[in-house]
C-alpha cells in the first residue's frame, strides 16, 4: 500500500519551460489537494479537488493548471514555469472532511 | 480572514525537558484543529487531531494537545522529548469543510 506518490521527486526548469507534476493515490480518496511550501510561509493551497472530474482553486492558482481525470490521479501542471514558482510541492489526499490528511513526500522543483 | 499563526519559528529544548509549541487561529466557528510533523526531506505526518468533545486530545509519539477556545489556541505539548523528536511542527486548520490553511511551521532543534 504506497499512499500517496509524487513524481518527480526533484526537477529543474529553464523559465518558459512546462511540466507536469503527477499525484497518485491508492487509497480511494475523494478529495486531492495540491500545496506548495516555501521557507517561513508555511504550505498555502494552489487547487484542489473534491472527486474525479472536479477541480477549485485554492489560496495561490495563479500560474498552474490541474486535471483529475482519474479519481486515483491528480496531475498538476506549470505551463510557463516563472523562478517564483521555485518551490517544494506536496499533493495530499483525504477520505472525506475533516479526516485529516495523506501526504506525498513532495517534488522540489528549481525554475532557473 | 482565516488565518493560523505560529509565532515561534525556531525552538530549541534539552533532551527529556519538556515542550510546548504555539498555535493559534483565526476563525468564526469551531474549527477542526490539527498537528503535523516534517521531518527533513519528508512529506508531513499527521501528530493529532481535535473535531469536537474533550479539548485535550492525545496523538502519536506521545504528543498531546489542548484546545482553548477563549484564547483560539491548539498548543502542542510534550512532556518529555526524545532526539527523534526534532523536526519542523505545522499548526492548521480545516475552513470550509475542505480547506486546510497551515502555519508556517516551528522547526525544534533538540539538545543532547
Amino acid at each position: 500500500n504506497a499512499g500517496v506518490t509524487q513524481t518527480p521527486k526533484f526537477r529543474v526548469l529553464k523559465t518558459g519551460q512546462s511540466m507536469t507534476l503527477l499525484c497518485a493515490q491508492d487509497m480511494n480518496h475523494e478529495y486531492m489537494y495540491w500545496y506548495r511550501q516555501d521557507p517561513g510561509m508555511g504550505l498555502r493551497l494552489i487547487h484542489y479537488s473534491v472527486g474525479e472530474g472536479t477541480t477549485a482553486k485554492g489560496e495561490v492558482p495563479d500560474g498552474y493548471n490541474v486535471s483529475r481525470l482519474k479519481k486515483q490521479n491528480f496531475l498538476l501542471g506549470l505551463e510557463s514555469a516563472a523562478p517564483s514558482q521555485t518551490s517544494v510541492y506536496f499533493c495530499a489526499s483525504s477520505l472525506a472532511t475533516g479526516y485529516g490528511y495523506t501526504f506525498g513526500s513532495g517534488t522540489r522543483l528549481t525554475v532557473v | 480572514a482565516q488565518s493560523v499563526t505560529q509565532p515561534d519559528i525556531h525552538i530549541t529544548v534539552s533532551e527529556g525537558a519538556s515542550l510546548e509549541l504555539r498555535c493559534n487561529y483565526s476563525y468564526g466557528a469551531t474549527p477542526y484543529l490539527f498537528w503535523y510533523v516534517q521531518s527533513p526531506g519528508q512529506g508531513l505526518q499527521l501528530l493529532l487531531k481535535y473535531f469536537s468533545g474533550d479539548t485535550l486530545v492525545q496523538g502519536i509519539k506521545g504528543f498531546e494537545a489542548e484546545f482553548k477556545r477563549s484564547q483560539s489556541s491548539f498548543n502542542l505539548r510534550k512532556p518529555s522529548v526524545h532526539w527523534s523528536d526534532a523536526a519542523e511542527y505545522f499548526c492548521a486548520v480545516l475552513y470550509n469543510f475542505n480547506k486546510f490553511y497551515f502555519g508556517s511551521g516551528t522547526k525544534l532543534n533538540v539538545k543532547p
